[in-house]
């Protein structure tokens, strides 16, 4: 099936940095998605993408889809605090019947 | 936005029983929910696909007998772990398909289940 796999695991990084996350996969997705989960609560929605190369930005994130549409890379600008938890890309698989998801990006920032 | 809630949020049970979560969407209907497990520091493992008015899908490896999936209404999906077993614990995630389709999924609090 298909599998995204997505890289750093996690990050432990000074406020005030910035960060960058990706996602890749052997196989073709035509959405993208970046969800983030705070500890103990569901995701929810960050970014959605939809065309080849598109980058769009939701205040301090900006996330791109791959030109060859099988990877997608978010950065997070001038991190804070409150941006800790586990960051998930994911996409609708083949049948669109459902979302894969990534193994996440665990984000921790040191005040 | 859309809000989708889950009931309970926290549950602790014995070994043998069963027990059950709720899952609503509050300001939309939704045809089509979902039922995740997350083991933790892991993603999210799609359980079910839960079809308003008929039965659910399951993943492979999910057990039908043991999650019971009822989706009565435009706007409540119920999981149903029966005996339930400490391998169970975990935390169970529904989410809600919008007009939007699958891009346009809104994802409840979880449910944490803690079985003794």
């Amino acid at each position: 099936g298909q599998q995204l796999n997505q890289s750093p695991q996690s990050m432990f990084i000074q406020e005030g940095e910035d960060v960058s996350m990706n996602c890749t996969s052997s196989s073709i997705f035509n959405t993208w998605l970046w969800y983030k989960q705070d500890p103990g609560e569901g995701p929810v929605l960050l970014i959605a993408l939809y065309k080849a190369g598109e980058l769009t930005s939701n205040g301090r994130l900006t996330a791109q889809f791959g030109i060859t549409r099988k990877d997608s890379f978010l950065n997070i600008s001038a991190s804070i605090p409150s941006d800790v938890g586990i960051y998930f890309c994911a996409g609708p698989n083949n049948a669109g019947n459902m979302l894969t998801f990534g193994g996440g990006t665990r984000l921790m920032v040191k005040p | 936005g859309a809000v989708v809630s889950q009931h309970p949020s926290r549950v602790i049970c014995k070994s043998g029983t069963s027990v059950k979560i709720e899952c609503r969407s509050l300001d939309f209907q939704a045809t089509t929910m979902f039922w995740y497990r997350q083991f933790p520091k892991q993603s999210l493992m799609l359980m079910a696909t839960s079809n308003e008015g008929s039965k659910a899908t399951y993943e492979q490896g999910v057990e039908k007998d043991k999650f019971l999936i009822n989706h009565a209404s435009l706007t409540l999906s119920t999981l149903t772990v029966t005996s339930a077993h400490p391998e169970d614990s975990s935390f169970y995630i529904c989410s809600a398909e919008g007009a939007g389709g699958l891009d346009e999924q809104f994802f409840g609090p979880g449910t944490r289940l803690t079985v003794l």
